[in-house]
């Protein structure tokens, strides 16, 4: 069965230190990876995704997240958090040849000033 | 570009009542999601469509929801009768079929209240 975890319902780091949010997957076939973020009362924004290629992948707002084949992770990270970043981060990935996506159960980042 | 457009933002019914909540997706987008968020169930999948055609509805919880795309820009998702527990955050999502993985573009969201 395809699946996606997040171990980690929160994460908290200081402004300015680097940050990472935890995914991992299990899926059969070639791993389509997602991350987005949700702000309070928002709609989820697509940060990055990964297909094929370079393991690392670059998004928005200075993100990327590594794709680690060995381990079945795509971890979210960011060299310098902002108290900006704050909000809550969902993994996702895709099943099989279909258009759908299973999401991860979130996790909420919060960055001290 | 517009984004993906829903409404009612909000709403706040009472149980037994019809609830219609609307969706335009991106201009352009081929594909539509219905989503549905919880505290206790995270977010997960309803129904989509391709090419206005429902394609998977395994996510829809029961026979009082239903979901419509009449056409390429409008989806309906109804529930009738509402019950309390249907209170939660609907979204809906978009995304084209222009490449081999395709990003969904998710909608503001329509926080339902059933009291």
């Amino acid at each position: 069965a395809q699946s996606v975890a997040q171990p980690e319902d929160q994460v908290n780091v200081a402004e300015g230190n680097p940050l990472t949010v935890k995914c991992t997957y299990s899926v059969s076939g070639n791993p389509y990876l997602f991350w987005y973020v949700q702000y309070p009362n928002r709609g989820l924004q697509f940060l990055l995704k990964y297909i094929t290629g370079d393991n690392l992948v670059k998004g928005s707002y200075g993100f990327e997240a590594e794709f680690n084949k060995s381990q079945t992770s795509f971890h979210l990270k960011k060299p310098s958090a902002l108290v900006s970043d704050s909000a809550l981060y969902f993994c996702a990935v895709r099943i099989g040849d279909t258009d759908k996506l299973i999401f991860g159960t979130g996790t909420r980042l919060q960055v001290f000033p | 570009d517009a984004g993906v457009i829903q409404s009612p933002r909000h709403e706040v019914t009472e149980m037994g009542q019809e609830v219609t909540l609307r969706c335009k997706p991106i201009s352009g987008h081929n594909s539509l999601f219905w989503y549905r968020q919880t505290m206790m169930r995270g977010l997960e999948l309803l129904i989509y469509f391709n090419n206005n055609v429902p394609i998977d509805d395994s996510g829809m919880p029961e026979d009082r929801f239903s979901a419509k795309m009449p056409n390429a820009s409008f989806s309906t998702l109804k529930i009738q009768p509402s019950e309390p527990r249907d209170s939660a955050v609907y979204f809906c999502a978009s995304s084209s079929a222009g490449g081999p993985v395709d990003t969904q573009y998710f909608g503001p969201g329509t926080r339902l209240t059933v009291l």
